[in-house]
């Protein structure tokens, strides 16, 4: 039973171009969370997700920043333009329908923008 | 959503119990409250949750008072490998709420 991949694991890139971070959720989950986390600071809420449904995007920024979760396939949190304020680590969680406050976390992808 | 107040760090050595105390003075009759475990570079482990009175699994206990403003996670004879940062969070019951994590409690561990 797989836990909540997300990948790549590190991404690098340079000011100007995208960052695309996938994550698949746990076999029966149906939520998909993103948090961004600074060094030494706690997660930061961006996004709720259910299939084909945005449900909370009051984390986001307003710019640059967009998330989906298709029908098929993974979540993805599409970052363009990329800053280096942009460079953190990013998590997925995911969770049944019905419990929310009780989310699974992936291992996070760490991007940096040099 | 209600918020919560954690202490910002605790020190502890190898064989004692440790007890993170969390204030939520808002919580509301729906709301839950969560404890989570965050390893440096890993993403948070959900550790237990709990409504009310006491819950008890494998890894802690979790003691919730009748007002339910305030919790405790207790972590029996904690080891080198608890060090961690610790995360109480109060989200409802619904497939509608997200969950706010604050700045939690960085926990060390000490031979």
């Amino acid at each position: 039973n797989a836990g909540v991949m997300q990948n790549p694991r590190h991404l690098v890139r340079r000011r100007g171009q995208e960052a695309r971070l996938r994550c698949s959720p746990m076999k029966g989950h149906s939520h998909v969370y993103w948090y961004r986390q600074l060094p030494e600071e706690g997660l930061k809420f961006m996004v709720y997700l259910q299939k084909e449904n945005i449900i909370d995007e009051s984390g986001m920024p307003k710019e640059r920043f967009s998330a989906e979760f298709p029908k098929e396939g993974p979540s993805i949190l599409r970052i363009q333009q990329v800053v280096r304020g942009d460079s953190a680590a990013y998590f997925c969680a995911s969770s049944r329908q019905d419990s929310s406050y009780e989310q699974y976390f992936g291992p996070g992808t760490r991007l940096t923008v040099t | 959503l209600a918020k919560t107040t954690q202490p910002i760090s605790m020190d502890s050595y190898e064989g004692q119990e440790v007890n993170i105390t969390c204030s939520h003075n808002n919580i509301a009759t729906n709301d839950y409250i969560t404890w989570y475990q965050q390893f440096p570079s890993q993403g948070p482990r959900f550790i237990i949750q709990g409504y009310k009175t006491k819950v008890t699994n494998e890894v802690a206990s979790l003691f919730i008072p009748a007002d339910r403003k305030s919790s405790t996670l207790s972590l029996p004879r904690v080891s080198l490998s608890d060090t961690a940062v610790y995360y109480c969070l109060v989200a409802g019951y619904s497939s509608a709420s997200k969950i706010i994590f604050g700045s939690g409690t960085r926990l060390s561990i000490r031979p």
